[in-house]
């Protein structure tokens, strides 16, 4: 079935980095953008960008211009969100989420969300 | 950046009921790339509505998606104890495609 599986969760010091992978199964992974969104400690949902698995093109909340990157590897349909700079406020659930139209081509939504990944950023 | 503002922030109901939930542009979404999702505590989001009224997949006709321009609503109609969580409408449109703050459903 279509799945998106996420690697487990991440503890790290501020200011130091961290990248998540997101690997896709049961679909074409190149027709399907893939967004990922975050989530704080009792809060709501936060859009951070999304990655075209097909050209590699991106696009990027402005928030987050510059302190994360969205890149893939096609070979193992595999999405990674690597986050620099980190500071306690990028406590948060990192989700992938597969948005439901091939190339983005019509409106549907974000239809496969991966398991979330947890990411604690502590001194 | 189109801010969504979603109302109730809580809205307390029994199941059989009919649930209304509003979600309010900044500014007005001409096109339809609007869509609801409903989160359950300790899960990831779930796809309900996309281009304002589609229903996602598996997803029963209770659930209805409609508006246009800045005011978007979502009935749930028939409240079954399954329906109780939080509800997030969200614009994709115009990036950032932001999200409401939600709206928390619970049972009264």
């Amino acid at each position: 079935q279509v799945q998106l599986v996420q690697s487990g969760p991440e503890m790290r010091k501020p200011g130091a980095s961290v990248k998540v992978s997101c690997q896709a199964s049961g679909y074409s992974f190149s027709a399907h953008y893939l967004h990922w969104v975050r989530q704080a400690p009792g809060q709501g949902l936060e859009w951070m960008g999304w990655i075209n698995p097909s050209s590699g093109g991106t696009k990027y909340a402005q928030k987050f211009q510059g302190r994360v990157s969205l890149t893939r590897d096609t070979s193992i349909s595999t999405a990674y969100m690597e986050v620099t700079r980190l500071g306690s406020d990028d406590t948060a659930l990192y989700y992938c989420a597969r948005d439901g139209s091939p190339w983005s081509a019509y409106p549907a939504g974000m239809d496969v969300w991966g398991q979330g990944t947890t990411v604690t950023v502590s001194s | 950046e189109i801010v969504l503002t979603q109302s109730p922030g809580t809205l307390s109901l029994s199941p059989g009921e009919r649930a209304t939930l509003s979600c309010r542009a900044s500014h007005t979404i001409t096109s339809n790339y609007f869509a609801w999702y409903q989160q359950k505590p300790g899960q990831a989001p779930r796809l309900l509505i996309y281009g304002v009224s589609r229903r996602a997949t598996g997803i029963p006709d209770r659930f209805r998606g409609s508006g246009s321009g800045a005011n978007l609503t979502l009935t749930i109609s028939r409240l079954e104890a399954g329906d109780f969580a939080v509800y997030y409408c969200q614009q994709y449109d115009f990036a950032p495609y932001t999200f409401g703050q939600g709206t928390k459903l619970e049972i009264k």
